[in-house]
């Protein structure tokens, strides 16, 4: 079946360490986006990729980091710089990165720094 | 700045129960709305959208939601729920070139058998 991975589904780091969470789809979709989610917050845009090799800063980038190598995957890094990085990860990809394209998500990584 | 707000926070129904969430987004231009929802233990999936045309949309599991331009809501309605719909409900807004979408905080339903 056709879909988003998510890797792992759980996550635990000590503070001051980057971690990296793995997003792969086979969807064959241009575009890739990763959202954060806290209670009561919903979710909040950090990178989108409209296209293999680029990438664009969403919403609340500030301590995150991206790469878009290849047209299936597209791994965050949770740097030491993120003031707050306890929280659920979701990635999302669409056939294109046109806005009236739905979004398909992953199942999440759920962050937690100890 | 865009925004969408979702008034409910906490909605619990009985079976059988009508169902209406709202919606409201703040955004200039033409804009596609979206409705997500989260299963317990599941990810987010596609509920419904609009786009164009008619205002009434209808989506999976008999839900609809309508688009009302001069109120800038979309909300979504649902004439008799079920213990299934237990869930938490997200609402989106994307417009402008890019999909970069702008989610509500969500409201999560209990529905009581």
């Amino acid at each position: 079946d056709g879909g988003i991975t998510q890797s792992p589904k759980y996550l635990f780091r000590k503070e001051g360490q980057n971690v990296t969470l793995s997003c792969e789809q086979n969807l064959n979709h241009d575009a890739m986006y990763w959202y954060r989610q806290d209670p009561g917050q919903g979710l909040r845009l950090i990178y989108y990729s409209q296209i293999v090799n680029d990438f664009q800063k969403g919403d609340i980038a500030e301590g995150y980091s991206v790469s878009r190598e290849k047209k299936e995957s597209f791994p965050l890094t949770v740097t030491s710089a993120q003031k707050n990085p306890t929280a659920f990860y979701l990635c999302a990809s669409s056939i294109t990165p046109q806005a009236n394209q739905p979004q398909h998500f992953g199942d999440g990584t759920r962050l937690s720094i100890l | 700045a865009q925004s969408v707000s979702q008034h409910n926070h906490h909605v619990i129904l009985s079976e059988a129960a009508s169902l209406e969430l709202g919606c409201n987004y703040s955004y200039g231009g033409t804009v596609n709305l979206f409705w997500y929802v989260q299963y317990p233990g599941q990810h987010l999936q596609l509920l419904l959208k609009y786009f164009s045309g008619d205002p009434l949309v209808k989506g999976i599991k008999g839900f609809e939601a309508e688009f009302i331009k001069s109120k800038f809501s979309f909300n979504l309605r649902k004439p008799s729920v079920q213990w299934s719909d237990t869930a938490e409900y997200f609402c989106a807004v994307n417009g402008g070139a890019t999909n970069k979408l702008i989610f509500g905080t969500g409201t999560l339903l209990a529905v009581q058998p």
